[in-house]
């Protein structure tokens, strides 16, 4: 199994270009989440998804959309780029909720600069 | 879900133990308390998970007194592999708070030769 993957690995864009970042699990799992971690920062949830076709806000979801059209796959988006957006971008999912008693399983992360 | 406090950095000499203690004064009666490891540009791992007394695996111990206001996460013999960010969460099963769920700075673990 290949776990969480991530799409792509690293990206530089210009402010207001747009963007989708891919995840993707081969574990059956029913969450997913979207976390953006800024230098010396701990992780911030952005958007998750308890199941196929739903999504929920986190705690710093402006700016960005979402959506879970397959269950194995969660996307992210960034319709108009901007520098307070360069970070590192993690995706993540669980059995059920991370929130206690469930693992969160997590990708290699993404890495973006915008310019 | 409950708010945690960590200290945001330790030094420690290779071999030695490491004890991590994590506060979390308003656990609620149906939270766990897990943590994860990060390493420099990796996603975090989960490490253990517990919910009272104490739960040991191949990694780690954890330690969790009877009021259950904090736990101490205990890393054996650490090796310089073992440095790295080290996260305390503390909330319940279900899907009800999913959206609360905050990692915090963790702990930055400096492990020296």
């Amino acid at each position: 199994n290949a776990g969480v993957t991530q799409t792509p690995k690293f990206r530089v864009l210009k402010t207001g270009q747009s963007m989708t970042l891919l995840c993707a699990q081969d574990m059956n799992h029913e969450y997913m989440y979207w976390y953006r971690q800024d230098p010396g920062m701990g992780l911030r949830l952005i958007h998750y998804s308890v199941g196929e076709g739903t999504t929920a806000k986190g705690e710093v979801p402006d700016g960005y959309n979402v959506s879970r059209l397959k269950k194995q796959n969660f996307l992210l988006g960034l319709e108009s780029a901007a520098p307070s957006q360069t970070s590192v971008y993690f995706c993540a999912s669980s059995y059920s909720s991370g929130t206690g008693g469930n693992e969160q399983f997590f990708g290699p992360g993404t890495r973006l600069t915008v310019l | 879900l409950a708010k945690t406090t960590q200290p945001i950095s330790m030094d420690s000499y290779e071999g030695q133990e490491v004890n991590i203690t994590c506060s979390h004064n308003n656990i609620a009666t149906n939270d766990y308390i897990t943590w994860y490891q990060q390493f420099p540009s990796q996603g975090p791992r989960f490490i253990i998970q517990g919910y009272k007394t104490k739960v040991t695996n191949e990694v780690a111990s954890l330690f969790i007194p009877a009021d259950r206001k904090s736990s101490t996460l205990s890393l054996p013999r650490v090796s310089l592999s073992d440095t790295a960010v080290y996260y305390c969460l503390v909330g319940p099963h279900g899907s009800g708070n999913t959206g609360k769920l905050i990692f915090g700075q963790g702990t930055t673990l400096q492990v020296k030769p």
